[in-house]
């Protein structure tokens, strides 16, 4: 099971920029890594996804260094308004591909005036 | 376009009742998903479509059921709602393509179920 580990919680000032790292120690060879992001009483929003190397929209960056174990969220000049919690996701390998995604507890990102 | 909705946005059960949620799409996706969120849980998958007439059992299964009879809805159905189902339940969909599976999927804004 490709489960994540992500830091419970984080903490920011406006403006700052804000990176969340998210381990996934057993990503299968062709799983994708992609961030979601989530707004209290509200479904979660795609934010992000790359295979390898660094992927850039126009909200965030993701950079995945070449062993793929690891993901970082980059998110430039945070404001009040991207206070949520962000979930890192990898496929579930279990013989298939097919529509199986693990959701961990995710990051509650704090963002202060 | 409404994109992704869900029917009820709240309902509270009794213990034994049954009911059914409803989840439609006009994305025209072929991948549909149902979980619930429990506070401090994250979210989990309880099962999927990959398409028409087709579903499948995801992390926590045990209690639900469920129907894909068109392309564009997918249904929950508890059967004999126990407390343990007090939970927010999200529906999903995505385009998902088979070997190279893109895991972009979009929420509905979920449905606040309570059982007492």
């Amino acid at each position: 099971l490709a489960k994540t580990t992500q830091p419970i919680s984080m903490d920011s000032y406006e403006g700052q920029e804000v990176n969340i790292t998210c381990s996934h120690n057993n990503i299968a060879t062709n799983d994708y890594i992609t961030w979601y992001q989530q707004f209290p009483s509200q479904g979660p929003r795609f934010i992000i996804q790359g295979y390898k190397t660094k992927v850039t929209n126009e909200v965030a960056s993701l950079f995945i260094p070449a062993d793929r174990k690891s993901s970082t969220l980059s998110l430039p000049r945070v404001s009040l308004s991207d206070t949520a919690v962000y979930y890192c996701l990898v496929g579930d390998d279990r013989g298939s591909t097919l529509g199986r995604l693990y959701f961990g507890r995710g990051t509650q990102l704090t963002v202060w005036p | 376009n409404a994109g992704v909705t869900q029917t009820p946005k709240f309902r509270v059960l009794k213990t034994g009742q049954s009911m059914t949620l409803l989840c439609a799409q006009d994305m025209n996706h072929e991948y549909m998903y149902w979980y619930r969120q429990d506070p401090g849980m994250g979210l989990r998958l309880i099962h999927y479509s990959v398409g028409e007439g087709t579903t499948a059992k995801g992390e926590v299964p045990d209690g639900y059921n469920v129907s894909r009879l068109k392309k564009q809805n997918f249904l929950l159905g508890l059967e004999s709602a126990a407390p343990s189902q007090t939970s927010v339940y999200f529906c999903a969909t995505g385009q998902g393509i088979e070997y190279d599976v893109s895991y972009e999927q979009y929420f509905g804004p979920g449905t606040r179920l309570t059982v007492t």
